[in-house]
């Protein structure tokens, strides 16, 4: 069983152009987080997605952030316009609905370089 | 809002020895969960141990323990006979049922030979 994927692992763009981060869950899994890591920092939470529907996106970014999860395919996290500052690690993590909580399963992450 | 504070941003420890990391929380909710990541340099999040709020009783994974402190907030991390492959930044984790993790700062761990 794969575990989440998250492709590339490694992302440079210049300023103002657009960043897309995918992630695939784990199979059976249909909840999906973003975090993002800045160096020398924690993750934070970015937003928690499940299929075709956004359930919190309360630690994105108001501009230039948008995220999704289609019905097929995978998660998509999009950074339009990007600047220096959105350099960071960008994690996703999966979990399904069973259990008495949702234990997440965290991809090997994306390093978005912006120069 | 859930804070998640690891005021060690640093720590060593000899090989063979024992370390304790320091973690504390704040929150209103009654059931939760906690956790420790360790990250090493490949960056992948790895999954230490998992405490259940409503669990009176210590988690234990072969040399992890917890000191779970419910009223205090705390929930600090004992690796016991610490190895070279421990070497890592360890993270804090906080979580409702069925929601996001709020994660500490972390703390720098590094075992010496």
């Amino acid at each position: 069983n794969a575990g989440v994927m998250q492709n590339p692992r490694h992302l440079v763009r210049r300023r103002g152009q657009e960043a897309r981060l995918r992630c695939s869950p784990m199979k059976g899994h249909s909840h999906v987080y973003w975090y993002r890591q800045l160096p020398e920092e924690g993750l934070k939470f970015m937003v928690y997605l499940q299929k075709e529907n956004i359930i919190d996106e309360s630690g994105m970014p108001k501009e230039r952030f948008s995220a999704e999860f289609p019905k097929e395919g995978p998660s998509i996290l999009r950074i339009q316009q990007v600047v220096r500052g959105d350099s960071a690690a960008y994690f996703c993590a999966s979990s399904n609905t069973s259990g008495r909580y949702n234990e997440q399963f965290f991809g090997p992450g994306t390093r978005l370089t912006v120069l | 809002a859930q804070t998640v504070t690891q005021s060690q941003p640093e720590m060593s420890v000899q090989e063979a020895e024992t370390v304790t990391l320091s973690c504390t929380y704040d929150t209103s909710e009654s059931n939760y969960y906690l956790f420790w990541y360790k990250q090493p340099p490949s960056r992948q999040m790895i999954l230490v141990i998992r405490q259940e709020a409503y669990k009176q009783q210590n988690a234990t994974e072969n040399r992890f323990s917890v000191n779970f402190q419910k009223a205090a907030k705390s929930f600090s991390l004992k690796i016991s006979d610490s190895q070279l492959g421990d070497t890592a930044m360890y993270f804090c984790a906080f979580m409702k049922p069925r929601g996001d993790m709020r994660f500490g700062a972390g703390t720098r761990l590094t075992v010496k030979p």
